[in-house]
């Protein structure tokens, strides 16, 4: 199976990094995809990882350790417009249907 | 179209009445999904189609739901006789090709309450 765990809540500064992290179990899995969703929104793609390593856009980074099952997203100089639920996923299946964890409420104070 | 849409936004029904709830996909898109998502919660995966295709149902909770895609765009997702546990925000997505790494364009989602 895929079991995807993330913290349920995090606070951070505006202006400060943040580090939103997920671990999965490895079997079925065929890439770590992170998606943005602002409350009362449809979820938006932020970033896909296949392979180990570091993936940079913007203020938003993904990393994935595939051996570790260890994913993470960093934020860097927040905004309050941040705010936001930040749902990892892993894909599976011949259609690389998603599995999604809980989400991550952060909340960004002023 | 620009993007995913459903419809209705909202739909209350009574315990017991059968429902329908529409998709319409980026009109590009070969791939369609329907998840259900809870409130606090992420979506959880339903079905999808390939084109007409409906290769993995494996997610539809019950013999109730039921899901089509006749011509390879628009899709239903029908719930028969309704319960309170049914009850959550419906979403559809679609991806381009449904390979690695495609993104998937969530619709707005259909709030179903059931009374």
């Amino acid at each position: 199976g895929q079991n995807i765990d993330q913290p349920t809540e995090m606070t951070a500064t505006e202006g400060a990094i943040v580090q939103i992290n997920c671990t999965y179990q490895t079997s079925g899995f065929n890439g770590l995809f992170w998606y943005q969703q602002h409350a009362g929104e449809a979820p938006t793609f932020l970033s896909y990882n296949v392979l180990d390593g570091l993936e940079e856009k913007g203020r938003f980074s993904s990393f994935l350790s595939r051996s570790k099952g260890y994913s993470y997203l960093l934020l860097k100089e927040l905004q309050m417009k941040d705010s936001a639920s930040y749902l990892c996923a892993g894909g599976s299946g011949s259609a690389r249907q998603l599995t999604f964890g809980s989400g991550t409420q952060l909340t960004v104070l002023p | 179209g620009a993007g995913v849409s459903q419809s209705p936004r909202y739909k209350v029904t009574k315990r017991g009445q059968d429902v329908t709830l529409r998709c319409d996909p980026i009109s590009s898109h070969a791939t369609l999904y329907w998840y259900q998502q809870a409130l606090g919660q992420g979506p959880e995966f339903l079905t999808y189609f390939n084109y007409e295709a409906q290769p993995d149902k494996s997610g539809l909770p019950s013999d109730r739901f039921s899901a089509e895609r006749p011509e390879g765009s628009i899709s239903t997702l029908t719930i028969q006789r309704t319960e309170q546990r049914d009850s959550a925000m419906y979403r559809c997505a679609s991806s381009l090709l449904g390979g690695q790494g495609d993104e998937q364009f969530f619709g707005p989602g259909t709030r179903l309450t059931v009374l």
